[in-house]
């Protein structure tokens, strides 16, 4: 079974600095990786996905993430964080072999400091 | 396009009550919809997988008989939570996968959720 590790339940950083979120899984074949914002009482929002192809991933608001096979990692980056991130982050690997479930990772919680 | 609604937003009913909350793709048809449930400050955890005109398949640990979905239509899905409780309160959402008009199968599209709150 596949599975998903955000390893840093909090980060603040402040406006302006840059920002990476990590992403661990667990998955015996190619996964199908996705990063979600979700604000306070919201669904989600994707944010970029990866099935194939280029490994450097680039998504809306600024977001990129790089999927590294030799790390199992596909962490998400931002080079300037503004205040309107401040969110709840999920990474999510959706299994070929079971009928593209998705599992989630814990989430991340990121403030920003003025 | 790929827009997922829930409905209603939020609902707050007495113990013991059914709540039915609907799930709909308002512009693809989705041949699976997905039900998944969230605790404060926790991540999604699923509950359900539905298919069009078949019976869903529940995830280990949920109970079939008090959540009940019926996927009916190929843009409809609902979860009735019966004789609610308050341990049932939570964050309900549901996804929608569609694998036509250039929906990838490998992709799920969200609703915005459902707070149920039962007093």
């Amino acid at each position: 079974a596949q599975s998903v590790t955000q390893p840093d339940i909090h980060i603040t950083v402040s406006e302006g600095a840059s920002l990476e979120l990590r992403c661990n899984y667990s998955y015996g074949a190619t996964p199908y990786l996705f990063w979600y914002v979700q604000s306070p009482g919201q669904g989600l929002q994707l944010l970029l996905k990866y099935f194939s192809g280029d490994t450097l991933v680039q998504g809306i608001k600024g977001f990129e993430a790089e999927f590294k096979r030799s790390q199992s990692s596909f962490n998400l980056r931002k080079p300037s964080v503004h205040w309107s991130d401040a969110a709840e982050y999920f990474c999510a690997v959706g299994a070929q072999n079971a009928g593209n479930m998705l599992t989630f990772g814990g989430g991340t919680r990121l403030m920003v400091k003025p | 396009g790929a827009v997922v609604s829930q409905h209603p937003s939020w609902v707050i009913c007495k113990s013991g009550t059914s709540v039915k909350i609907e799930c709909r793709s308002l512009d693809f048809q989705a041949t699976t919809m997905f039900w998944y449930r969230q605790f404060p400050k926790q991540s999604l955890m699923l509950m359900a997988t539905s298919n069009e005109g078949s019976k869903a398949t529940y995830e280990q640990g949920v109970e079939k008989d008090k959540f009940l979905i019926n996927h009916a239509s190929l843009t409809l899905s609902t979860l009735t939570v019966t004789s609610a409780h308050p341990e049932d309160s939570s964050f309900y959402i549901c996804s929608a996968r569609g694998n036509s008009g250039g929906l990838s199968y490998n992709e799920q599209f969200f609703g915005p959720g459902t707070r149920l709150t039962v007093l």
